[in-house]
């Protein structure tokens, strides 16, 4: 059955640097969507992507963040200058055009800023 | 400012026993009312509720959704420990932005 495949499942980073989350969505979807789930707190949308643009984000969305289709398959989310409070799971779900709303999520990677 | 609300945050239950879960939500442009279910990692695609009144049904598992009142159930007959799990209530704007609740945490006993 297809899935959405993240990379890494787990990431460690000092404060400061950047890191990139990879997402390989399923093959014939169109929505893109990064979420993250701080640890024991509620999944919070963080941006949607469709059409090589971002279509909405959040609050949470600054300009820390930034999403990007290199290629025809990943979509990967890069976190700038991260801080410690950016340490999150880090789900990537994707849609296609039939049942764009039953977003089908990935595994998730836990990142953590030390 | 968009929120939603689920309650109970913590429930706790014997196998056999009949759960409502219950979803509220205040969305601008509201669209969609989705229910997931989240066990270890990733949350697991439930239910897309449009319609106000309709029930769907999967298995032990129905909801239904009240546009007017604005919130959802979620009911899960004759538990069994494998649906020991959060499940998760998420409201879908216009731009197919999910905002999700806090979750239910349900634990079934044997």
């Amino acid at each position: 059955e297809p899935e959405v495949t993240q990379t890494p499942s787990h990431q460690v980073t000092q404060m400061g640097q950047e890191v990139i989350l990879r997402c390989v969505p399923i093959s014939n979807h169109l929505y893109f969507y990064w979420y993250r789930q701080i640890l024991g707190q509620k999944v919070e949308f963080l941006v949607s992507f469709y059409n090589n643009e971002i279509s909405e984000k959040s609050e949470i969305f600054d300009d820390q963040f930034s999403v990007e289709r290199p290629d025809g398959s990943n979509f990967t989310l890069k976190i700038r200058s991260t801080k410690l409070e950016d340490s999150a799971m880090y789900f990537c779900a994707s849609g296609d055009v039939d049942r764009v709303n039953e977003a089908f999520f990935g595994q998730g990677t836990r990142l953590t800023v030390v | 400012e968009d929120k939603v609300v689920q309650s109970p945050l913590s429930l706790v239950v014997h196998e056999g026993d009949t759960v409502t879960l219950n979803c509220s939500y205040e969305v601008t442009n509201f669209r969609s009312l989705l229910w997931y279910k989240q066990e270890k990692k990733a949350p697991t695609f439930l239910f897309m509720l449009t319609s106000s009144g309709i029930e769907k049904k999967s298995g032990r598992l129905s909801s239904i959704l009240d546009k007017k009142e604005l919130f959802s159930i979620l009911n899960i007959t004759a538990t069994q420990t494998g649906d020991s799990a959060i499940y998760l209530c998420a409201a879908l704007g216009n731009n197919n932005d999910m905002r999700f609740g806090a979750g239910t945490r349900l634990t079934v006993k044997p």
